[in-house]
């Protein structure tokens, strides 16, 4: 049973390109939690999918995009490229994780680390 | 928004030591994380906890939800427990996908 699978592991872009980071699920799970850490620090929340929609959102700019897949995997878009852009990119998938519904245990993958020059 | 505090920052212990590491949250929250980091990068859950104790091999996690405190300890502490333990916590109102991270504490175990 395969867990979180991250793509690509290493990505070197240049300040003001886009980049495109990916996302599988471990099998059973239906949303996706991305992350964003800095070097040295911990992560922080950028946004969650679920059903195809972002549910929720945390304090990135619109710069940072997602999207979601009926097979529920997931794409993470940054555009214009900053320097504080470099950071380990993780994804966490979890059940079901809705108002109302029982409390799902995360898994995360092994992150993806982008490096902006 | 909830806040996570994490202490200590830095741990260095003997192999065999049992270890302690601590934290606090400023909201009521629906469950509380624990997780582990290695160097590397990738990021395991050790422990949801929602109440009252939960244990999983030489791990013991511990949670009082009226202090909005909680405790992970380790016994009997080997090298191969070096790493990186962060607590996390749901942001008010949010999922558990939503979470507030504290900064880490790095475990280092001697032999």
């Amino acid at each position: 049973d395969a867990g979180v699978t991250q793509s690509p592991t290493h990505l070197i872009k240049t300040r003001g390109q886009q980049v495109t980071l990916r996302c599988s699920p471990k099998s059973g799970h239906d949303t996706v939690s991305w992350y964003q850490q800095a070097l040295g620090q911990g992560p922080q929340f950028i946004f969650q999918y679920y059903e195809e929609e972002e549910r929720q959102r945390g304090n990135f700019p619109d710069r940072f995009s997602g999207h979601q897949f009926p097979n529920y995997s997931s794409e993470l878009n940054v555009n214009a490229l900053l320097l504080g852009d470099s950071a380990l990119y993780l994804c966490a998938s979890s059940y079901k994780d809705i108002p109302g519904h029982p409390n799902s245990p995360l898994h995360f993958g092994n992150g993806t680390r982008l490096t902006v020059t | 928004k909830n806040e996570v505090e994490q202490s200590p920052q830095n741990l260095t212990a003997q192999e065999g030591e049992f270890i302690t590491i601590n934290c606090s949250y400023s909201v009521g929250i629906s469950a509380l994380h624990w997780l582990q980091q290695h160097p590397g990068g990738g990021i395991v859950s050790l422990f949801m906890l929602s109440s009252g104790k939960k244990k999983h091999g030489r791990l013991i996690a511990t949670i009082n939800i009226q202090e909005k405190h909680s405790s992970l300890h380790i016994t009997a502490s080997h090298p191969r427990d070096s790493a990186v333990y962060i607590c996390a916590a749901p942001n008010y109102g949010g999922s558990q996908g939503n979470l507030i991270f504290g900064k880490g504490t790095k475990l280092s175990v001697k032999p």
